[in-house]
């Protein structure tokens, strides 16, 4: 069964790095997502995209953040300067089309020292 | 206003009985609901989609929308141990763009 794959399961980096945590979503999907969650709090979204353009960005996407498909399969998520409170789980996932039910990666857990 | 309600928990079932989980929303124009299982540490698992009033089965799970009354609920049937997780409800309003979750309710069977 086709799934949403991410890498890596666990990234730990210094507050004030850059991280680029990676996602193939899959192969039929045309609408990608990151969401995220903090430990022990609710899933939150964060952006999503479409045709090469974000399509709705939350409060939290902020300047730090950016989103990119830079080839037919991949999709990143990039933090410019992480800070302490970035530490979370990121989930990436994909849908059919608009609308349509999301299908979730496992998850990178990012944890900023 | 919470864009998306449930109650956090925990509830706890009897193993074999039903369990029931409610979800409420605050956007009239929402057109999708879904209903995700979460086990500590994991991504969300979808187990059941509706779009239309009423009540929708599949298995063990029966889902169950009310637009009027902005409320959709889940219903398992014959409770099993491995049923003990966090349920999430979450909805796509009126942008489609996003699917919104709600915290989520924990639900423990117990033997």
């Amino acid at each position: 069964e086709p799934e949403v794959t991410q890498t890596p399961s666990h990234q730990v980096t210094q507050m004030g790095q850059e991280v680029i945590l990676h996602c193939v979503p899959i192969s039929n999907h045309l609408y990608f997502y990151w969401y995220r969650q903090i430990l022990g709090q609710k899933v939150e979204f964060l952006v999503s995209f479409y045709n090469n353009e974000i399509s709705e960005k939350s409060e939290i996407f902020d300047d730090q953040f950016s989103v990119e498909r830079p080839d037919g399969s991949n999709f990143t998520l990039k933090i410019r300067s992480t800070k302490l409170e970035d530490s979370a789980m990121y989930f990436c996932a994909s849908s059919t089309g608009e609308g349509e039910k999301l299908f979730f990666g496992s998850g990178t857990q990012l944890s900023v020292l | 206003q919470k864009e998306v309600e449930q109650n956090s928990g925990p509830l706890s079932v009897p193993e074999g009985a039903i369990a029931s989980l409610n979800c409420t929303y605050s956007d009239r124009g929402s057109q999708s609901f879904f209903w995700y299982r979460q086990y500590s540490g994991k991504s969300p698992e979808l187990i059941m989609f509706i779009y239309s009033n009423g009540d929708k089965e599949d298995g063990r799970f029966t889902a169950q929308l009310n637009k009027a009354s902005q409320y959709v609920s889940l219903l398992i049937r014959d409770s099993q141990p491995s049923d003990s997780a966090t349920y999430l409800c979450a909805v796509i309003g009126s942008s489609a763009s996003k699917i919104i979750f709600g915290s989520g309710t924990r639900l423990s069977i117990r033997p």
